[in-house]
């Protein structure tokens, strides 16, 4: 089955960019997402189609995707980023969803 | 405004039976694919089914056999039949609206999820 993978951790300063990676087998093939989720509320799609935001998502998140790796960039990052962030894409050869295992933002 | 409400989550026993409804409002429900998606405690998202505006359906490895994805476009719900369920089944439950649908899939809406506990 298909699988992507995320570091499980990630720490920015305040208004430094972060980076969080998520790879799989030719995920450039495929439309990668991202959502964010706080503790006790459920997730918000902040990227989708590997780079697209939907409305309301603040500019200062973007996205990229080629090759085995998609990345979620957050530039000027703040205190309110802090979140887990999850990674998803479709398996059309199987009509399945899968979500990275997930990566905490501490912003400090 | 979307909205998407579950409900049935609450507390069985290993083998026994929980069905979750999620009643979606504020589109045209029958025109979207639906998914269910589920998050143990502590633990990351996983996704479980995915049921199409025209009917096809599709599973986890983890929940195939046991679970079944079901919708009532008139009445605008979505459903999933929970049979069979172990410990590993304890999680978050929530219904999400698929924003694409076609070529891919990105869940640009959420319910609020609701609490399946499978305990003894």
């Amino acid at each position: 089955s298909y699988e992507l993978t995320q570091p499980p951790s990630v720490s920015v300063s305040p208004g430094q960019t972060a980076s969080i990676t998520c790879s799989g087998e030719k995920l450039g093939d495929k439309f990668a997402c991202w959502y964010q989720q706080k503790p006790g509320q459920s997730p918000v799609l902040v990227i989708y189609q590997d780079s697209k935001r939907p409305s309301g998502i603040p500019e200062r998140f973007s996205g990229s995707n080629s090759g085995n790796t998609a990345t979620l960039t957050i530039s000027g990052t703040q205190s309110m980023d802090e979140a887990d962030y999850y990674c998803q894409a479709w398996d059309s050869g199987t009509a399945r969803g899968v979500f990275g295992g997930g990566t905490k933002l501490t912003v400090l | 405004e979307v909205q998407l409400v579950e409900s049935g989550g609450g507390l069985v026993q290993p083998g026994g039976s929980l069905r979750l409804s999620c009643a979606a409002s504020g589109f045209t429900f029958r025109s979207f694919r639906m998914h269910w998606v589920r998050q143990a405690p502590g633990k990351g998202l996983v996704w479980v089914s995915r049921s199409d505006s025209g009917g096809s359906t599709t599973y986890a490895d983890s929940v195939k056999g046991r679970f079944t994805i079901s919708r009532d476009n008139a009445k605008s719900t979505l459903y999933l039949q929970m049979n069979s369920l172990t410990v590993e089944d304890t999680a978050v439950y929530y219904c999400a609206r698929d924003g694409d649908g076609i070529a891919s899939a990105h869940f640009d809406y959420w319910g609020q999820g609701t609490l399946v506990t499978v305990s003894s």
